[in-house]
């Protein structure tokens, strides 16, 4: 079934340093979103992106869906501590409900 | 403010005991969703229910059954709990909209330990 697929699982930066990770589908997505679980805690919501070319910013986060809305990016500038966890992506699945990538853990070294 | 709960953060159980996992959400909202979440393998639908006393399965059903007698609560059973179901347990609810375009809002967790 349709899967979106985050690669590689653990990331560690420096602090300071930028951070860019992937979502990649093999078929066209009508959206995609994108979640962050600290350590210990849930997934919470970040962001939808619907349009295809969409960019969106959240402070020193910026998303961005591909021109074919198959793939999706999540660029982080100057990692800091704060930033630590795991990011999921998350787009319809088979069963039409949300799937979740495995998601890409990031460590930042202080 | 959305707001999930979830009966319990941890609990430990014993190998064939039936486990209730209880969820609820305060927002009115349709969809409500069971998930595992264990190392490597993300997070893996278990039940999902879109109206009461409705079910899907979602891709991991097999172990588990659901119950949402209640539009606010959906509860997760394990009829004889084994140590392959220790994991993190996570309720989502969300609105009824277009099909895999609704945002998800979670719950805190229930680390279950089967022995």
């Amino acid at each position: 079934g349709q899967q979106v697929m985050q690669i590689p699982q653990y990331q560690h930066v420096q602090e300071g340093e930028d951070f860019t990770t992937y979502c990649n589908s093999s078929t066209t997505l009508s959206n995609i979103q994108w979640y962050k679980q600290r350590p210990g805690g849930h997934p919470v919501f970040l962001i939808q992106l619907v349009k295809s070319g969409e960019v969106k910013k959240q402070k020193r986060l910026t998303f961005q869906f591909g021109e074919a809305k198959k793939n999706s990016s999540l660029h982080i500038t100057a990692t800091q501590t704060t930033d630590v966890g795991t990011y999921f992506c998350a787009g319809p699945g088979a069963n039409s409900k949300l799937t979740f990538g495995k998601g890409i853990t990031l460590s930042v070294r202080p | 403010d959305v707001k999930v709960t979830q009966s319990s953060r941890y609990l430990v159980k014993r190998t064939g005991e039936k486990v209730f996992l209880e969820c609820v959400q305060d927002m009115d909202h349709e969809n409500m969703f069971w998930y595992r979440q264990d190392p490597g393998l993300g997070l893996r639908l278990i039940y999902f229910s879109y109206d009461v006393k409705m079910k899907e399965k979602g891709d991991i059903p097999e172990g588990y059954s659901v119950s949402r007698e209640k539009k606010e609560r959906f509860s997760l059973i394990l009829e004889s709990a084994s140590t392959n179901q220790t994991s993190m347990y996570l309720c989502a609810s969300s609105l009824l909209g277009l099909a895999g375009q609704e945002t998800q809002y979670f719950g805190p967790g229930t680390r279950l330990l089967v022995l």
